[in-house]
């Protein structure tokens, strides 16, 4: 089973600053997902990327999925406090269906 | 809202007893799988299932079983309780045509407490 590693685990930030947030594997991924889970809720899907060196941008979130498709990694700029979760990764392609252990992202107003 | 719908959302147990949690999976999906996940850990992958047949399974002992219906439908059934079982268990529907870059589909869970 491949092990996906995310960091930082946590990340505390105020309202307006930027961050990013990786996802990182010692093997290929055919494709990555980015899902985000609010609290008392179920993860929900963010993207998917498929493409090495690929970067798909969704209004404040760019996500870029690594040359080599061993790592991908979520920009958010301007961060709001809507944007507070658990950002996890997820890798495509495997019976074993693994995240990551996720971001916990906290936007303070 | 995703359409995939958990009960109960909450439940208490002791240490020994058995579980049973349920899940209905969004119209026209073929694929349930189950994952459990602790507080402030990534979700676990417990199994899948497809058509009614167990379709993977994750690192978890024997104790946890499942099943699934005609209408896609599944259950989760855990053993034997521990005190680690204690966790929100998620499931989550999905096309198995479509698992190398589909979505899943989650819902909200059903937090486990066990004494």
């Amino acid at each position: 089973t491949q092990l996906l590693e995310q960091s930082p685990q946590f990340l505390s930030i105020q309202e307006g600053e930027n961050l990013t947030v990786y996802c990182n594997s010692s093997s290929v991924f055919s494709s990555l997902q980015w899902y985000r889970q609010e609290p008392g809720e179920g993860p929900v899907l963010l993207v998917t990327v498929v493409t090495g060196g690929e970067v798909k941008k969704l209004k404040r979130l760019t996500f870029q999925f690594g040359d080599a498709r061993k790592d991908s990694s979520l920009h958010i700029t301007a961060a709001q406090p809507g944007d507070t979760g658990l950002y996890l990764c997820r890798q495509g392609g495997s019976e074993k269906l693994v995240f990551g252990k996720g971001t916990k992202l906290t936007v303070n107003p | 809202e995703t359409g995939v719908t958990q009960s109960p959302t909450h439940l208490i147990k002791t240490r020994g007893q058995q579980v049973t949690l349920r899940c209905s999976s969004q119209s026209g999906h073929n694929t349930v799988s189950w994952y459990q996940q602790a507080l402030g850990q990534g979700p676990q992958f417990i199994f899948q299932y497809y058509r009614e047949e167990e379709n993977g399974r994750g690192n978890f002992p024997p104790r946890f079983s499942g099943l699934q219906f005609p209408n896609y439908s599944s259950e989760l059934n855990v053993n034997a309780l521990e005190l680690d079982d204690s966790a929100l268990y998620l499931c989550a529907s999905s096309l198995l045509q479509a698992r190398d870059t589909g979505e899943l589909f989650f819902g909200e869970g059903s937090r486990l407490t066990v004494l």
